[in-house]
């Protein structure tokens, strides 16, 4: 099975920053990565998939990179509605997600 | 509208049983691969089975592998998950979820909004 590790677990950030968040896999899954976020009591929300293809209606701050084994997610400017919770997965070898990425209000 | 909506959900002891449903609308469900997914209270998301559109390929995530059973009924535009052997790790919200294959890469693109089971004795 593929592990996904996130880092960091968690990050506080404020409105107007530039935030980077880093998912790995155990094995290379090419570009089979996709990014979602989730706020409290609702379901996730995709944001990016195929690792760097922004979704339809994702404003244009949140993008993706990476191929391989080391991917990121990067919001340019964080809005007040950016606050929530971040998780990545892989789609290469049947399905698995990272740990998620707490991003909170400094 | 593209809709999923879980039931089935609720409390049951320790090695009970329990069937999830999800029934789907909106869009041409027997041309889709299906997902559930699960999140324990204040945990991450945990992939938990995948089925295929025609059935031929199912996958489980090893934690309930042998315990859980994925189908899926395409006249009926529904997805199921029969629950065995439930642990109290088991609790959690369970999500159905499309799998989308867009360009060689697969995605979710719809989720439910859940389903709870609490498992406790």
């Amino acid at each position: 099975d593929i592990q996904m590790t996130q880092s960091p677990s968690s990050l506080s950030a404020s409105v107007g920053d530039r935030v980077t968040i880093t998912c790995r896999a155990s094995q290379s899954i090419s570009n089979n990565l996709n990014w979602y976020q989730q706020k409290a009591g609702k379901a996730p929300k995709l944001l990016i998939h195929a690792a760097s293809s922004l979704q339809s209606g994702v404003p244009s701050r949140f993008s993706g990179s990476g191929s391989g084994t080391d991917f990121t997610l990067t919001i340019s400017s964080l809005q007040p509605e950016d606050f929530a919770t971040y998780y990545c997965q892989q789609s290469y070898s049947s399905r698995s997600f990272g740990q998620g990425t707490k991003l909170e209000i400094k | 509208e593209v809709q999923l909506v879980e039931s089935g959900g609720g409390l049951v002891q320790p090695g009970g049983s329990l069937r999830l449903s999800c029934a789907a609308s909106g869009f041409t469900f027997s041309s889709y691969s299906m997902i559930w997914v699960r999140q324990a209270p204040g945990k991450g998301l945990e992939w938990v089975s995948y089925i295929s559109s025609s059935s031929s390929t199912i996958y489980y995530a090893d934690s309930v592998k042998g315990r859980f059973s994925i189908s899926r009924d395409n006249a009926k535009n529904s997805l199921y998950l029969q629950m065995n052997s439930l642990r109290v790790e088991d609790t959690a919200v369970y999500y159905c979820a499309r799998d989308q294959y867009y360009r060689y890469y697969y995605y979710i693109d719809v989720w439910g909004k859940g389903t709870t089971v609490t498992v406790s004795s």
